[in-house]
């Protein structure tokens, strides 16, 4: 059974299009975490939710919207999709107050 | 504020070798968790080994173990008797304890093993 899981693994789309990412997790964890890792491999945060509610929120432009319908899975949509959105999007949860997080797959996002 | 340090991009190692690679950070925190994940080429992130500051014993896994220096901010990952299966980004990461923060990585070592 995949414990973190992401919906899809490769997503090609047109500039401006608007596009969502599926994250679901059956680890039982309360709290779930967007990254984004561009093409220099770098990783950095985005977004971490809480029992659904945001808990940190870095400094990300309003194209993007974290959702989460339950504490099982959190959702990526992303508005008005620009050249330098390209990039792998992580998602990963843990249990709060846990410090280790288990990564999904990764979606690799080209925008054309 | 936390940062991560990594200074090699890259490196290379012969199969069943040895193989450190190095980490440091810094922080004005006295607890705190540090951890080296793994990306081999199918993307996945893998938790390969984690290390809490207040414990002074360094950690094993297996093939890989940490030297956990806390005065010098150093925290290298050594893998003993590389595997080709080992050919992978290499990250060292830091976070609080607690919740209190959030998980930040260095930008990574490629290593390459070879046959």
């Amino acid at each position: 059974d995949t414990a973190v899981s992401q919906t899809p693994k490769y997503l090609v789309t047109q500039m401006g299009n608007d596009k969502s990412i599926k994250c679901e997790q059956n680890l039982g964890h309360d709290t779930m975490y967007w990254y984004k890792q561009d093409s220099k491999k770098f990783l950095k945060i985005m977004f971490s939710y809480n029992n659904k509610e945001l808990i940190i929120n870095e400094t990300v432009p309003n194209r993007f919207s974290p959702k989460s319908p339950d504490k099982a899975h959190l959702n990526l949509h992303i508005n008005s999709l620009e050249l330098g959105d390209s990039a792998v999007y992580f998602c990963a949860s843990s249990q709060f107050r846990s410090n280790e997080q288990y990564f999904g797959p990764g979606t690799r996002l080209t925008v054309t | 504020a936390q940062t991560v340090t990594q200074s090699q991009p890259e490196m290379s190692v012969q199969e069943a070798e040895t193989v450190t690679l190095s980490c440091t950070y810094d922080t004005s925190e006295s607890n705190y968790y540090l951890f080296w994940y793994k990306q081999p080429p199918s993307r996945q992130m893998i938790l390969v080994i984690r290390q809490e500051a207040y414990k002074q014993q360094n950690a094993t896994e297996n093939r890989f173990s940490v030297n956990f220096q806390k005065a010098a901010k150093s925290f290298s990952l050594k893998i003993s008797d590389s595997q080709l299966g080992d050919t992978a980004m290499y990250f060292c990461a830091f976070i609080l304890p607690g919740g209190q923060g959030n998980l930040i990585f260095g930008k990574g070592t490629k290593l390459s093993v070879k046959p």
